[in-house]
């Protein structure tokens, strides 16, 4: 089973500024099955990247998604105060899917 | 428009049985899989499973293998989760959610949620 190892756990920042985020597989695993989601409390998650960096419809061309084979990276080139939330990395390969632990990104 | 709406909070006790719902409309559903998701109070989130509604194809994380049931009634476009006996570690917001974007014949991304819903088991 793959395990998904997101770091930071949290990262304080101001708004203005970029955020970069980590996603570490344990092995090496298909880009095109890599997936990024944002969650604001009390919300449901909604899609923001697939295919590793490929924008869902609608998000902003702030939010990029890059990596291949352990590691993967989601940036938001400069965080507006509606970005301020939790962020996970979601794989799916052998019929089995799993979810990084994800990234909190609190305003500084 | 896709929307998923789940049913509503369920307070119960330790050893009951439980069944929450997930209905589907604005597309195809049958043809396309439908994934739970268990977020814990203050946690991350987890898979727990997922149903192809038109052939009741139904593949579960091992993590939740044997202890809860996925079906779904196409006739009606509804997904279930349901447990037989609960415990208080159950106690979490459940998601349903499609799982709409394919590539190769592979669908892997969770692109419409239903908004959650909130069980909570304390005696």
């Amino acid at each position: 089973e793959i395990v998904l190892t997101q770091s930071p756990g949290t990262l304080s920042l101001s708004p203005g500024e970029r955020a970069t985020l980590s996603c570490r597989t344990s092995q090496s695993v298909s880009s095109s099955y890599l997936v990024w989601y944002q969650q604001k409390p009390g919300q449901a998650p909604r899609l923001l990247i697939y295919g590793a960096s490929s924008r869902a419809s609608g998000i902003p061309d702030r939010f990029s998604g890059s990596g291949s084979g352990t590691d993967f990276t989601l940036t938001i080139s400069r965080l507006e105060p509606e970005d301020f939330a939790v962020y996970y990395c979601q794989y799916y390969g052998n019929s089995l899917l799993t979810f990084g632990g994800g990234t909190k990104v609190e305003i500084k | 428009e896709v929307q998923l709406v789940q049913s509503g909070a369920e307070v119960k006790k330790p050893g009951e049985s439980l069944k929450i719902s997930c209905k589907g409309s604005g597309y195809s559903f049958s043809t396309s899989w439908i994934g739970w998701v268990r977020q814990m109070p203050g946690k991350g989130l987890e898979w727990m499973g997922f149903i192809y509604p038109g052939d009741a194809d139904t593949r579960y994380s091992p993590s939740f293998q044997g202890q809860v049931t996925i079906s779904a009634d196409k006739s009606i476009t509804t997904a279930y989760l349901q447990w037989s006996s609960l415990k208080a570690s159950d106690t979490a917001v459940y998601y349903c959610a499609r799982l709409g974007y394919c590539s190769r014949g592979t669908c892997y991304a969770f692109d419409a949620w239903g908004q959650g819903t909130m069980v909570t088991v304390s005696s």
